[in-house]
């Protein structure tokens, strides 16, 4: 079954810098790959996706993701982080044959003035 | 368009009661999935209802809980009785028959069982 991998559950960001949240996926077959966002008290918003054609996914508020098959990643950044980027930020993949979203454990990012 | 309604957005109950929680989906859309995090852990999948049949409820934890998807529009999750572990947050979501188009999730509605 396919699964994903996010490690660090807690990542803290200085304001202005490099958001950089790691997802490795592993999958038998070409996977479908999501980012999804929580911020306090709302549900679970769509980031940006990856389902076929260009590996480079631009999302919603600066952020983008790149595709990357022989690494079996999908990473997300956002070039310089906001003070409303503090969030709970999670990779899904769904399951081949089943429509399943299987998720990563998250990150919860933490900026800093 | 409304997007995925769930409510209620908090409910606490004590051990032993049954709580129902609804979805609302968006409209036209045949999917209607529930997944579940528990605290500190990773959201995880319940149920999948296309239409008002149950696809796959192989996450359901025990029978203890019932999903319902009358005449295919909204749909609920019953706890009964409830027990601490079941505390937690209960998301649904809901998608077109073409899951390229993504799923778009509901609220959510925190569960405290004491």
């Amino acid at each position: 079954a396919q699964s994903v991998t996010q490690l660090g559950s807690h990542v803290s960001v200085s304001e202005g810098a490099l958001v950089l949240l790691r997802c490795n996926y592993s999958s038998s077959v070409p996977p479908y790959l999501f980012w999804y966002v929580q911020y306090p008290n709302q549900g679970l918003q769509l980031l940006l996706k990856y389902t076929t054609g260009a590996t480079l996914v631009k999302g919603i508020n600066g952020f983008e993701a790149e595709f990357k098959k022989s690494e079996t990643s999908f990473h997300l950044t956002k070039p310089s982080a906001h003070m409303s980027d503090a969030a709970e930020y999670f990779c899904a993949v769904i399951q081949y044959g089943n429509n399943r979203l299987a998720f990563g454990k998250g990150n919860q990012v933490v900026v800093i003035p | 368009e409304a997007g995925v309604t769930q409510f209620p957005s908090h409910s606490v109950i004590e051990k032993g009661q049954t709580v129902t929680l609804r979805c609302d989906p968006i409209s036209g859309h045949d999917n209607l999935y529930w997944y579940r995090r528990v605290m500190g852990k990773e959201i995880k999948f319940l149920l999948h209802f296309v239409k008002e049949s149950k696809q796959d409820e192989s996450g359901m934890p025990n029978n203890r809980f019932l999903a319902e998807r009358t005449g295919g529009t909204y749909s609920t999750l019953k706890v009964q009785p409830a027990e601490l572990e079941d505390s937690g947050v209960y998301f649904c979501a809901s998608s077109p028959v073409d899951v390229n188009y993504g799923y778009t999730f509901g609220s959510g509605t925190r569960l405290t069982v004491v």
